[in-house]
């Protein structure tokens, strides 16, 4: 068993729609990343949260840390948020600086 | 800052050869992470330094991977000699500290190997 799970793999959307990305671990961690993956192959970071709730933009990611889970909205999805969302997690008491990656959820959002 | 600069961008090497693989952190950054991207395992880490220093080189796949920090601003990825399983794309990544701040990616270099 994978130690980060997204879910989705694969989502398809029409714009405008809610769209909410999914990430369970089973790992102690000190933080939980989510990144972005355009066609391009460029990685941008997204969020870096270890409580609570984080919003900027039309995206939100909240953590639930006793549920070890954590999701990713985004409001209002237009086509230029096609991408590869990807969860990642700093294991506490692990490798310090060690990502641990989940296998990403890719996200096409239809005009 | 431009960035996290990756270089080349893509290369393609016949088996056997020798690939370098560059990347210049952000400047004023104190760790440096390189990671592999590939269809079958996702983003996986394969080395990390923190003060030019390596940490952390578990995930180097085999010893025919090195890498180098001689500088804060340079390190180097080696593959020697290469494979067609090492395909994949390389990216490199860098952050204040080690622990917990944001990591910045560069645009990656995709290694073919034929």
């Amino acid at each position: 068993k994978n130690e980060v799970e997204q879910s989705p793999q694969n989502l398809t959307a029409q714009e405008e729609e809610f769209i909410t990305i999914n990430c369970s671990y089973s790992v102690g961690i000190s933080a939980l990343h989510w990144l972005q993956q355009h066609p391009g192959g460029g990685i941008v970071s997204l969020f870096m949260l270890s409580s609570g709730k984080k919003k900027h933009g039309r995206l939100i990611a909240t953590i639930n840390i006793q549920e070890k889970h954590s999701s990713l909205h985004i409001t209002a999805s237009h086509p230029r948020d096609s991408a590869v969302y990807i969860c990642a997690v700093t294991n506490y008491g692990g490798s310090q600086g060690n990502l641990i990656f989940g296998k990403g959820t890719k996200l096409s959002v239809k005009p | 800052d431009a960035g996290v600069i990756q270089s080349p961008r893509h290369e393609v090497t016949e088996m056997g050869q020798e690939v370098t693989l560059r990347c210049k952190p952000i400047s004023g950054h104190n760790s440096l992470f390189w990671y592999r991207q590939t269809m079958m395992r996702g983003l996986e880490l394969l080395i990390y330094f923190n003060n030019n220093v390596p940490i952390d080189d578990s995930g180097m796949p085999e010893d025919r991977f090195s890498a180098k920090m001689p500088n804060a601003s340079f390190s180097t990825l080696k593959i020697q000699p290469s494979e067609p399983r090492d395909s994949a794309v390389y990216f490199c990544a860098s952050s204040l500290q080690v622990m917990n701040t944001e990591a910045f990616f560069g645009q990656g270099t995709r290694l073919t190997v034929v």
